[in-house]
């Protein structure tokens, strides 16, 4: 069983398009996370949500906008792509929480990526 | 706030070498600090991870890292590199289980015959 899966794994789109990147996980984590990985292989965090509540949003352009329906899933939509949204796409997704007792360890667990190619 | 830095974009070791992967740190908490590879087209899977305690840590495949408090560091070691350790490795670090994680710029390890 995939822990943390995406779809698609690959989008080849024009500029201008919208497209949707989805992702699940079942860990039974409370915190998911959309990253980016650029073509020196830069990972930078871009959203984060905790219980379906958004608590990590960078600098990103608002072309970009995450929605977590559920704690299972994070889903990332991008309108209007333009040539420097080429990138790979991680989700990922950690148990956090405060001190020993909460089970938390700060490890984030990855999906394979989505590689978006805006042509 | 944190922040890595990955000496060396580039390393390349023979098989059989050993492995010595730098990593140093900024944190104004104590660091919570973690080594995660990435192989060709897959996504980033943990190596090993320091929170609290032994600061030895070991991890999958071989590695080890040491934290170390008084150089800011997270070194990742292997005593012997293997053909398969060829991947691109990031060390990373939060101030906490609630905290978001910084990665470094990554390290490409090359293994050569």
């Amino acid at each position: 069983d995939t822990a943390v899966s995406q779809t698609p794994k690959y989008l080849v789109t024009q500029m201008g398009n919208d497209k949707s990147i989805k992702c699940e996980q079942n860990l039974g984590h409370d915190t998911m996370y959309w990253y980016k990985q650029d073509s020196k292989k830069f990972l930078k965090i871009m959203f984060s949500y905790n219980n379906k509540e958004l608590i990590i949003n960078e600098t990103v352009p608002n072309r970009f906008s995450p929605k977590s329906p559920d704690k299972a899933h994070l889903n990332l939509h991008i309108n209007s792509l333009e040539l420097g949204d080429s990138a790979v796409y991680f989700c990922a997704s950690s148990k956090t929480g405060q001190g020993v007792t909460s089970g938390a360890t700060g490890e984030l667990f990855f999906g394979e990526g989505s590689r978006l190619t805006v042509l | 706030a944190q922040s890595v830095t990955q000496l060396g974009s580039h390393v390349s070791v023979s098989e059989g070498a050993l492995v010595l992967l730098r990593c140093n740190y900024s944190s104004s908490v104590p660091p919570y600090l973690f080594w995660y590879v990435q192989y060709p087209n897959q996504g980033l899977q943990l190596l090993l991870k320091y929170t609290t305690g032994a600061t030895l840590v070991k991890g999958i495949n071989g590695f080890e890292a040491e934290f170390k408090k008084s150089e800011t560091s997270f070194h990742l070691t292997k005593p012997s590199a293997h053909m398969s350790d060829a991947a691109e490795y990031f060390c990373a670090v939060s101030g906490g289980t609630a905290s978001k994680l910084t990665f470094g710029t990554g390290t490409r390890l090359q293994v050569t015959l």
